[in-house]
């Protein structure tokens, strides 16, 4: 059964970053696809990105596609999400989610797709606040 | 991108009451849905997937249904433990996106 277990609370100062992480046990990691979702207070869901291990390039929400990097970390089923340049509007709840994947190869392209969040992650508290 | 909707955003019914909820893409998703419920202060669970497969351990009472553009979830029988937020999600290609949630209260 797969778990996901997320870093601890962090508080920031605006303009700085953050670096969240979400270890995996009990699947498939480098074929399982990771998702980012936030949660701002009083707020609903918002997915921010998402990344399949084995092949490594991320994908992202277009809101957020200057300021979030997504990336993961094979050997310790460990994926990451950072974000630059916190503003106030950035207080939130951060979840890693697990879902699978539907790899398809094409005349030599290969494509892949996102399938539903199964499993997820406690959730990061990030407090951004001067 | 493909966006999500909701309706309504909030409702009120009492217990055995029949709910229902929908969920409108902007473009055509075939049946790549999802349903979630959040109850206040847990992690969002997921109920239905593929627009109309109901998850394991997920009471009979809930349903789904719909393609393309058009989806409901529907509550058949409303339980006091079922207080919560629903959200739709359309997956499969990226960017995937939530609706904006459906709060129901007894």
């Amino acid at each position: 059964q797969v778990q996901l277990v997320q870093s601890g609370a962090e508080v920031k100062k605006p303009g700085s970053s953050v670096k969240v992480s979400c270890k995996a046990s009990g699947g498939t990691f480098s074929n399982d696809a990771i998702s980012w979702v936030r949660q701002a207070p009083g707020q609903g869901l918002e997915w921010m990105g998402g990344i399949i291990p084995m092949f490594g390039t991320a994908n992202y929400a277009e809101k957020f596609y200057d300021r979030v990097r997504i990336t993961a970390d094979e050997s310790t089923s460990t994926g990451f999400m950072e974000l630059s340049s916190l503003r106030s509007e950035d207080t939130a709840v951060y979840y890693c989610a697990r879902g699978g994947t539907t790899i398809t190869v094409i005349r030599g392209v290969t494509r892949y797709y996102y399938s539903f969040m199964d499993v997820w992650g406690k959730g990061t508290t990030v407090t951004v606040s001067s | 991108d493909i966006q999500m909707t909701q309706s309504p955003s909030s409702l009120s019914a009492s217990v055995g009451d029949r709910v229902t909820i929908t969920c409108r893409a902007s473009q055509g998703i075939t049946n790549y849905l999802a349903w979630y419920q959040q109850k206040p202060g847990t992690v969002p669970k997921l109920l239905i997937s593929a627009a109309s497969t109901l998850q394991s351990g997920v009471p009979s009472r809930f349903s789904g249904s719909g393609s393309g553009t058009d989806f409901t979830l529907t509550i058949t029988g409303l339980q006091p433990e079922d207080v919560a937020t629903y959200y739709c999600q359309k997956y499969n290609t990226a960017p995937l996106a939530f609706g904006p949630g459906t709060k129901v209260d007894i």
